[in-house]
């Protein structure tokens, strides 16, 4: 059963402390992708990653950082730098490389985080 | 800004009824994306539209794309409780770039 994953689907943090939010994908997608969702609003590009060992700041980036050390994975470390943390967080993969920015991107199901 | 508008923001229909959506741009695109929704989820793709193309259809699905007015509308016809959901439109401008996506309409069916 191929698809995307995130992990956990609820996260709660303390201010000061760095957390990490987990996607994998099974698809054998080359690009990968990170947005932030805030209440109301549309989705707005953290990071992204078109190939392994390669990745690119998004619209978003401050605050957050990413590695991509296997085609399947894409994690992301959501900081104490960043100031206003508490958001949904999407993840997504296109099939590439190449054009695969432009491709349909397939969604994981979310992860909530919460700053206490 | 290069992301356009959306509208409307929010749309209430009786079930059954026809919902029409609109997606505006500034500047030309290489194809445009629908996705959808449901509340608390991830994206599901719907439809991707190239620049050369005018109309595409999938099911109860019909996406439109005037380029000369920079914009596209979603039509979902004989609308279902289930069809609840945001719908957004996500634009890419060039085939090297990356796609935007707006802050989409909240489609509510009524029963």
């Amino acid at each position: 059963d191929g698809g995307i994953t995130q992990s956990p689907k609820y996260l709660f943090r303390k201010e000061g402390q760095n957390v990490t939010l987990s996607c994998e994908q099974n698809l054998n997608h080359d690009a990968m992708y990170w947005y932030r969702q805030d209440p109301g609003q549309g989705l707005r590009l953290i990071y992204y990653s078109q190939i392994v060992n390669d990745f690119q700041k998004g619209d978003i980036a401050e605050g957050y950082s990413v590695s991509r050390e296997k085609k399947e994975s894409f994690p992301l470390t959501v900081t104490s730098a960043q100031k206003n943390p508490t958001a949904f967080y999407l993840c997504a993969s296109s099939i590439g490389p190449g054009t695969a920015l432009g491709n349909e991107q397939f969604f994981g199901p979310g992860t909530r985080l919460t700053v206490l | 800004s290069q992301q356009g508008e959306e509208d409307p923001q929010a749309l209430s229909i009786q079930e059954g009824e026809n919902a029409t959506m609109n997606c505006s741009y500034k500047t030309s695109i290489n194809n445009l994306q629908w996705y959808r929704q449901n509340s608390g989820r991830g994206l599901v793709h719907l439809i991707l539209i190239r620049s050369n193309e005018r109309e595409k259809h999938s099911g109860r699905l019909r996406v439109t794309l005037d380029t000369s007015k920079k914009s596209s509308s979603l039509l979902i016809t004989a609308s279902r409780a289930a069809d609840t959901a945001s719908y957004f439109c996500a634009r890419q401008y060039s085939s090297a770039s990356k796609i935007i996506f707006g802050s989409g309409t909240r489609l509510s069916i009524r029963p």
